[in-house]
């Protein structure tokens, strides 16, 4: 079946413009994550969507970082007035919640982010 | 907070030798853990997981266990193979929780 898929796989863009990236999720997934991985921070949580709660925004880095959730399905993860230390691979993850519980997370092959 | 701490990288084995890669973490309550592998240029790939103290996970001959009393869960494999060069993950999961917490990944090249 199909898996998480991520739009585009690759942006370059230039310090201080703003970028969307987009993420499908599996579908029937409820749950929705956010990572990004990057040279000398690893793979860092960013943020989570589960059905109709509040997200948890507690990892994006700055108030330059937004996302939503239209639907329930496709969530689109903004970066605005874009800065070099955002450059990294930002990965998209989605998973069942059964009995409140999250399982396995299921990844997206990515987009990496060039800020130049 | 939560932690999960890697072996260093790169590692780098010939074929059919014996793999090893520490995974120790820092955790409240009963963490979910889990291994994930990235091969060259393809997404995180779940590779074996364990819920609770002294499960062991396998999969594709890689093998972890759980062991709560040194907060560990070390990646094996009796023989590597070169496909099995990629990027390899610890994390974590709280019981309560949702997000996973990443090791900082250990490179390991196989040569034949």
């Amino acid at each position: 079946g199909a898996g998480v898929s991520q739009s585009p796989s690759n942006k370059v863009t230039e310090k201080g413009k703003d970028v969307e990236l987009r993420c499908d999720p599996i579908s029937g997934h409820t749950a929705l994550y956010w990572y990004r991985q990057s040279l000398g921070q690893g793979l860092e949580f960013l943020i989570y969507f589960q059905g109709n709660s509040a997200p948890d925004k507690s990892g994006l880095p700055s108030d330059r970082f937004s996302a939503e959730r239209t639907g329930g399905s496709v969530s689109t993860l903004t970066i605005q007035r874009t800065q070099q230390e955002d450059s990294a691979v930002y990965l998209c993850a989605s998973s069942l919640v059964v009995r409140g519980r999250a399982r396995e997370q299921y990844f997206g092959p990515g987009t990496r982010l060039t800020v130049t | 907070g939560d932690s999960v701490t890697q072996m260093e990288g790169p590692v780098t084995l010939s074929e059919e030798a014996f793999l090893t890669i520490n995974c120790t973490y820092t955790a409240t309550g009963y963490p979910s853990l889990f291994w994930y592998v990235q091969y060259p240029g393809e997404g995180l790939q779940l590779l074996l997981k364990a819920t609770k103290a002294d499960d062991k996970g396998s999969n594709k001959g890689f093998e972890a266990t759980y062991r709560k009393e040194t907060t560990s869960f070390h990646l094996e494999k009796g023989s590597v193979q070169v496909s099995d060069s990629a990027v390899y993950f610890c994390a974590l999961k709280r019981a309560s929780g949702s997000r996973l917490t990443f090791g900082e990944g250990t490179q390991l090249t196989v040569n034949p």
